[in-house]
């Protein structure tokens, strides 16, 4: 595998459901990102993480909990969502944070449906 | 916040043509990025240009960072060039790439 991966691709889930997201880098960087992106709006940082420590966090609602193990992977736990939390979840990585000025690569995305 | 301000919205062009995508800024352009996200979603680094000209194939851009705009050339366009073109900063402060609107390309046979 190379860059950033994401697993699942798809997800559909309902309101009372937990569920996480998964996403590797293998690009040996020190930071990783999630952003959403909403039908019409433009994509919005959801959270940062560098060296393992949440660095960002863009007041995101709390049925929405992030997880950084190690530098490599990045986790989004998901809980009791709402159908408005439907949306492409993307999970991006950089050198380091990117605002020392290091260029950000996305993974493929999950497409989550909450019904 | 920085905000990003891309254009035109929408654009068809036929195969062959070419074509010239903005990016405005209201603050400065460091760690400005562009991007093509295909049908799948799948955003494809173009190019990380904070200042600057570079070219990739029949891809090209310049950033003018003292008027804080970049531009992105795409000649000879073919339609596997169609999705959306994203133009993004990074302020100052802080570490979330800033993404403007898009540009929707759809390039016809």
């Amino acid at each position: 595998e190379t860059g950033v991966t994401q697993t699942p691709r798809h997800l559909v889930m309902g309101m009372t459901n937990k569920k996480s997201l998964k996403c590797e880098q293998h690009l040996g960087h020190n930071a990783m990102y999630w952003y959403k992106q909403s039908a019409k709006k433009p994509l919005e940082l959801m959270f940062v993480y560098s060296l393992e420590e949440r660095v960002e966090n863009n007041s995101v609602p709390s049925r929405f909990s992030p997880e950084c193990p190690n530098s490599s992977h990045l986790f989004l736990h998901l809980h009791t969502l709402q159908p408005e939390d439907s949306a492409l979840y993307l999970c991006a990585s950089s050198q380091d944070v990117a605002g020392r000025g290091y260029e950000q690569y996305f993974g493929p995305g999950t497409r989550l449906t909450v019904t | 916040g920085i905000q990003v301000e891309q254009s035109p919205p929408d654009l068809i062009l036929q195969e062959g043509a070419n074509s010239t995508l903005r990016c405005n800024c209201s603050d400065s352009v460091n760690n400005l990025q562009w991007f093509h996200q295909n049908p799948w979603g799948q955003l494809i680094n173009l190019f990380y240009i904070p200042s600057g000209t570079k070219q990739n194939g029949r891809l090209s851009a310049t950033t003018v960072a003292t008027e804080r705009y970049s531009l992105l050339y795409i000649s000879s366009s073919q339609t596997t060039d169609s999705g959306v073109y994203f133009c993004a900063v990074i302020p100052n402060s802080g570490y979330a790439l800033n993404f403007g609107k898009g540009t929707s390309l759809l390039v016809t046979p």
